[in-house]
């Protein structure tokens, strides 16, 4: 069965760009969350998704969004990149429901550096 | 809020050794804590989980945690390190299970000296 699938895995912007993060989550898991890992923060969630509809919101600007797609895929976007936007990005998906074992299976990440 | 802390930032085990890696948590409610494991350049791995039930968990690569209610803990353990058990441990909480996000303490680098 295969994994949480994130593209691409890095990439290099630059200030005042915006950028586009996809993820595939596991088969028949409905659910998926972001998270920005930074050696500063740590690791901070984004959002989550379910059924196409936004159920979480983290503490993160405007410039911060996503959606998810009838077939449970999630794309985040991040607008007028800043330097301090440069970070690992994490999505996680879940089961739901009765399912629901309780844990997130991640991906690989998305490593973005802004210059 | 639900909160997790790792007192630790560094914990060093030579090979062969027992290892612990800590963790406490704040939750209002019931609390549904983890522990991931992150390798160089990876993604999260998922170690193991208290959902409900015994205290003591066992999870993958021969790891367990024990559920202290009282001290409101869950530390990581393992009875004989390995060097490739040298990784970034990361405790994680949720509060209940209409709610995916998961709450990370700062993680705990762990080191195993040959």
């Amino acid at each position: 069965k295969a994994g949480v699938t994130q593209t691409p895995r890095y990439l290099i912007k630059t200030r005042g760009q915006q950028v586009t993060l996809s993820c595939s989550p596991i088969s028949g898991h409905r659910s998926v969350s972001w998270y920005q890992q930074t050696p500063g923060q740590g690791l901070q969630f984004l959002f989550e998704y379910f059924s196409e509809t936004q159920r979480n919101k983290g503490n993160f600007p405007g410039r911060f969004s996503g959606r998810q797609f009838s077939n449970s895929r999630s794309e985040m976007n991040v607008s007028t990149l800043e330097l301090g936007d440069s970070a690992l990005y994490l999505c996680a998906s879940s089961r739901t429901g009765p399912a629901n074992t309780g844990e997130l299976f991640f991906g690989e990440g998305s490593r973005l550096t802004v210059l | 809020a639900q909160s997790v802390a790792q007192p630790e930032d560094q914990v060093n085990v030579a090979e062969g050794n027992p290892l612990t890696v800590k963790c406490t948590y704040s939750v209002s409610g019931n609390p549904y804590l983890f522990w991931y494991v992150q390798y160089p350049n990876r993604g999260l791995q998922f170690l193991l989980k208290y959902i409900t039930g015994d205290n003591l968990v066992k999870g993958s690569y021969g790891f367990e945690a024990e559920f202290n209610k009282s001290q409101t803990s869950f530390h990581l353990k393992k009875p004989s390190a390995l060097v490739s058990d040298s990784a970034l441990y990361f405790c994680a909480v949720r509060d209940n299970f209409g709610n995916e996000k998961l709450t990370f303490g700062t993680g705990t680098r762990l080191t195993i000296i040959p």
